[in-house]
């Protein structure tokens, strides 16, 4: 069974410039959730989308958007990039019921210069 | 605000010893407290994880202890072995907030032959 996959590994943008991270799911899973991490916050969650709906959104700017797609793949975005959002991306995907397990990706890798 | 407490920061345990972390709360309303292991260059796996109504929940040499009247829990690693070796997060959750995970800052743990 294939887990989740987060593309690209690693990505490396001007400070001004936007950008998209995707990540498909577990297969059967229709939740996915961003978090981003970083030395100095540790884990924080973005959002979480399920069956194309964003179900829930934590405390980050505007800039930071997403969408599911309706097999379930999502998309990150995040406009207007600054030296301050260069973290690991990570996506976690489950079937959807609360407070099961979710399953992780490895993460993207975003560097803002 | 960091919503999960998690201490220590780094922890060095001889192979065979005992691991110990603990993480405390302030929001009564979590319902969810996964532990999270991540391993370098990969994504955060689930460990083991308890609800409110258990005070303790063991899985092989992995065991929670929770004290919900102390808004604490934590995680012993009995018979520690070198590959356990990683940084360990703690999280809370609650229901109605979909997999909005909320994360401890980490412990980086060091099992040493």
């Amino acid at each position: 069974k294939a887990g989740v996959t987060q593309t690209p590994r690693y990505l490396i943008k001007t400070r001004g410039q936007q950008v998209t991270l995707s990540c498909s799911p577990i297969s059967g899973h229709r939740s996915v959730s961003w978090y981003q991490q970083t030395p100095g916050q540790g884990l924080q969650f973005l959002f979480e989308y399920f069956s194309e709906t964003q179900r829930n959104k934590g405390n980050f700017p505007g800039r930071f958007s997403g969408r599911q797609f309706s097999n379930s793949r999502s998309e990150m975005n995040v406009s207007t990039l600054e030296l301050g959002d260069s973290a690991l991306y990570l996506c976690a995907s489950s079937f959807g019921q609360e407070n099961t397990e979710a399953f992780f990706g490895q993460g993207t890798r975003l560097t803002v210069v | 605000q960091q919503q999960v407490k998690q201490s220590p920061q780094s922890l060095i345990v001889q192979k065979g010893g005992i691991s110990i972390i603990n993480c405390a709360y302030e929001n009564t309303a979590f319902d969810y407290f996964p532990w999270y292991q991540q391993f370098p260059g990969k994504g955060p796996a689930l460990l083991i994880a308890i609800r409110p109504d258990v005070s303790e929940k063991k899985e092989g040499r992995f065991t929670i202890s929770f004290n919900k009247s102390a808004k604490q829990f934590s995680l012993h690693i009995m018979d520690s072995q070198p590959g356990d070796s990683a940084t360990y997060f703690c999280a809370a959750s609650m229901h109605g907030s979909g997999y909005a995970l909320n994360f401890g800052k980490g412990t980086s743990l060091l099992v040493t032959p």
